[in-house]
């Protein structure tokens, strides 16, 4: 069975600082790996994902994520955030042929400080 | 880009009466949408996937007589808590996917007093 850890339950980074959201997955097959946010009481936005490939993906916002296969692990950076990045964040996996159908991690909320 | 509308944002419902979440993909056409679930400070469970013109496929433990949902068209499926009890509010989001890519609609926040 797949499954989805964040290790980090919430997370407190300064303005400007450098972030980094841990992933770890697992998954009996080739992964596809995604990372979403989410702002209070909204939807999900995807932030970027992985398929194959390069192995470090670029996304919106400015993230960035690199997969280990070694670690499986697929981590969330920005070199530097911005007071509008506060929100939930969401690791997820899903199935190469049903990439709709995914497992997601139970979240990580980041607060910005000023 | 692909964008999937959710309506109702919030509803607010009496014990026992029904209530339909719809989801419309509204500039691509999806074949199918999936419908989630999520609870406070809890991440998304996968309630069921939405099949245009078929039957929906229920993620185990998921009661499809309570979580009735539809796909008549190819631009909408739609999500109804039948007889909703208290437990059954959350927060409800669809997702509608199109290629390799898929969008999430911005939730469904059900509230039964």
């Amino acid at each position: 069975a797949q499954s989805v850890t964040q290790p980090d339950i919430h997370i407190t980074v300064s303005e400007g600082a450098s972030l980094e959201l841990r992933c770890n997955y697992s998954y009996g097959a080739t992964p596809y790996l995604f990372w979403y946010v989410q702002s209070p009481g909204q939807g999900l936005q995807l932030l970027l994902k992985y398929f194959s490939g390069d192995t470090l993906v670029q996304g919106i916002k400015g993230f960035e994520a690199e997969f280990k296969r070694s670690q499986s692990s697929f981590n969330l950076r920005k070199p530097s955030v911005h007071w509008s990045d506060a929100a939930e964040y969401f690791c997820a996996v899903g199935a190469a042929t049903n990439a709709g159908k995914s497992t997601f991690g139970d979240g990580t909320t980041l607060t910005v400080k000023p | 880009g692909a964008v999937v509308s959710q309506h109702p944002s919030r509803v607010i419902c009496k014990s026992g009466t029904s209530v339909k979440i719809e989801c419309r993909s509204l500039d691509f056409q999806a074949t199918t949408m999936f419908w989630y679930r999520q609870f406070p400070k809890k991440s998304l469970m996968l309630m069921a996937t939405s099949n245009e013109g078929s039957k929906a496929t229920y993620e185990q433990g998921v009661e499809k007589d309570k979580f009735l949902i539809n796909h008549a068209s190819l631009t909408l499926s739609t999500l109804t808590v039948t007889s909703a009890h208290p437990e059954d509010s959350s927060f409800y989001i669809c997702s509608a996917r199109q290629g390799d890519g898929y969008t999430f609609g911005s939730g469904t926040r059900l509230t039964v007093v």
